[in-house]
């Protein structure tokens, strides 16, 4: 199935920092999501995205979809060591979600 | 209430059981999935059904049979598995609403160990 580029594939950051991460894909999608995953658990959803431009804050995390339909970014602001996790951005056209390759986070305290 | 639940959430199985994987919403939704996905890997698709019907195979191996007894219901019978299939598999549910919005929910998973 069509997987998304997703960068970068892994961040070590310092407590406090902020955090940029971004998907793009050939193919133009009608939504886009977040999701936030910790080891042996299953992703949960972090912020949903449905138009083109859309700008949705959830706390520290904004995210935005891409003009184009085929990029989305997240950023998290002021890290603190429970950001520590995978980020999956997905996409959906159709029927079908398309996951990002993820995201590994790692805050240093 | 956007609760996606699943049991067992760990089994282990010989290559010669039979067991199965259940899930299951209460949100209405109209589509629900599995996924499986190995360690620091995205989720692949295995299996889409909406409105209680398979509409999406994605070439799954005969030795995983799925089963939507129902909206709310659904089931991953496993038999014969093989080491590889060891992984965490995950359900999914989403519901489209007005303006083509939808937006997709996942279970906790079950950790699947095949010795």
């Amino acid at each position: 199935g069509q997987q998304l580029n997703q960068s970068p594939q892994s961040m070590f950051i310092q407590e406090g920092e902020d955090v940029s991460m971004n998907c793009t894909s050939s193919s133009i999608f009608n939504t886009w999501l977040w999701y936030k995953q910790d080891p042996g658990e299953g992703p949960v959803l972090l912020i949903a995205l449905y138009k083109a431009g859309e700008l949705t804050s959830n706390g520290r995390l904004t995210a935005q979809f891409g003009i184009t339909r085929k990029d989305s970014f997240l950023n998290i602001s002021a890290s603190i060591p429970s950001d520590v996790g995978i980020y999956f951005c997905a996409g959906r056209t159709g029927n079908q979600f398309y996951f990002g390759t993820g995201t590994s986070l790692t805050v240093i305290p | 209430d956007t609760e996606v639940t699943q049991t067992p959430k760990h089994l282990v199985m010989g290559m010669t059981n039979k067991k199965s994987l259940k899930c299951e919403q209460h949100m209405g939704h109209r589509a629900m999935y599995w996924y499986k996905q190995k360690a620091k890997k995205p989720p692949e698709l295995m299996f889409v059904y909406s409105y209680e019907k398979l509409s999406i195979n994605e070439s799954v191996p005969s030795r995983f049979s799925p089963e939507c007894p129902n909206s709310s219901l659904l089931n991953l019978h496993l038999h014969a598995l093989q080491p590889e299939d060891s992984a965490l598999y995950l359900c999914a549910s989403s519901q489209r609403r007005g303006g083509g919005q939808e937006t997709q929910y996942f279970g906790p998973g079950t950790r699947l160990l095949v010795l």
